[in-house]
């Protein structure tokens, strides 16, 4: 079946533009998650949906990094007046739910000029 | 809180010879313990995970690895090393509280080279 898929693959952006990262899960899976990949932090969790429960975003670098997750599906990570040092590879994955394996998409590779 | 170092950035191995990629994790509580593969421009691909079943764990591609509570390791093996096995590989470490679940800790990595 079909896997975690994310869009763009790459994407090149200048300083204090606004970025949108979207992410469409395996279906029938009920969280989802976000993670960053820097050469500088390595891999690091960012945020995390479960159902209908309120998102963890206790990984969130800052208040430019918000995300969402419509219909219980797709989920858009949103970076508004990017800076240079948010240039990574930001991962999404998803778990049928918070306890099972999570699955990881291909990644969105952002470079901030 | 829950923390995971992995010994080595980086590994050579000879093709044909044992693979051994050391982890050290840190958990409060009964932890959930990963290790995933990343090939190069590809996604992250689950190896193995333990879960608090069996200690020695089994995974994909002939790798295995041993959850040791009293050295507080998760080490991965594998007898015989492949071309194929070339990848970066990173040891994950989740606590099992509400607070954590589905908070993947991630190691630093271990780059994995393989010569012929």
């Amino acid at each position: 079946g079909a896997g975690v898929s994310q869009s763009p693959s790459n994407k090149v952006t200048e300083k204090g533009k606004d970025v949108e990262l979207r992410c469409d899960p395996i279906s029938g899976h009920t969280a989802l998650y976000w993670y960053r990949q820097s050469l500088g932090q390595g891999l690091e969790f960012l945020i995390y949906f479960q159902g209908n429960s309120a998102p963890d975003k206790s990984g969130l670098p800052s208040d430019r990094f918000s995300a969402e997750r419509t219909g219980g599906s797709v989920s858009t990570l949103t970076i508004q007046r990017t800076q240079q040092e948010d240039s990574a590879v930001y991962l999404c994955a998803s778990s049928l739910n918070t306890q099972e394996t999570q699955y990881f998409g291909p990644g969105t590779r952002l470079l901030v000029l | 809180a829950q923390s995971v170092t992995q010994l080595d950035s980086h590994v050579s191995v000879s093709e044909g010879t044992p693979v051994l990629l050391r982890c050290n994790y840190s958990s409060s509580y009964s932890p959930s313990l990963f290790w995933y593969v990343q090939h190069p421009n590809k996604g992250l691909q689950l190896l193995l995970k333990y879960t608090s079943a069996a200690t020695l764990v089994k995974g994909i591609n002939g790798f295995e690895a041993e959850f040791k509570k009293s050295e507080t390791s998760f080490h991965l093996t594998k007898p015989s090393a492949h071309m194929s096995d070339a990848a970066e590989y990173f040891c994950v470490v989740s606590d099992r509280t509400t607070d954590s679940w589905g908070k993947l800790q991630f190691g630093a990595g271990t780059q994995v080279v393989v010569t012929p």
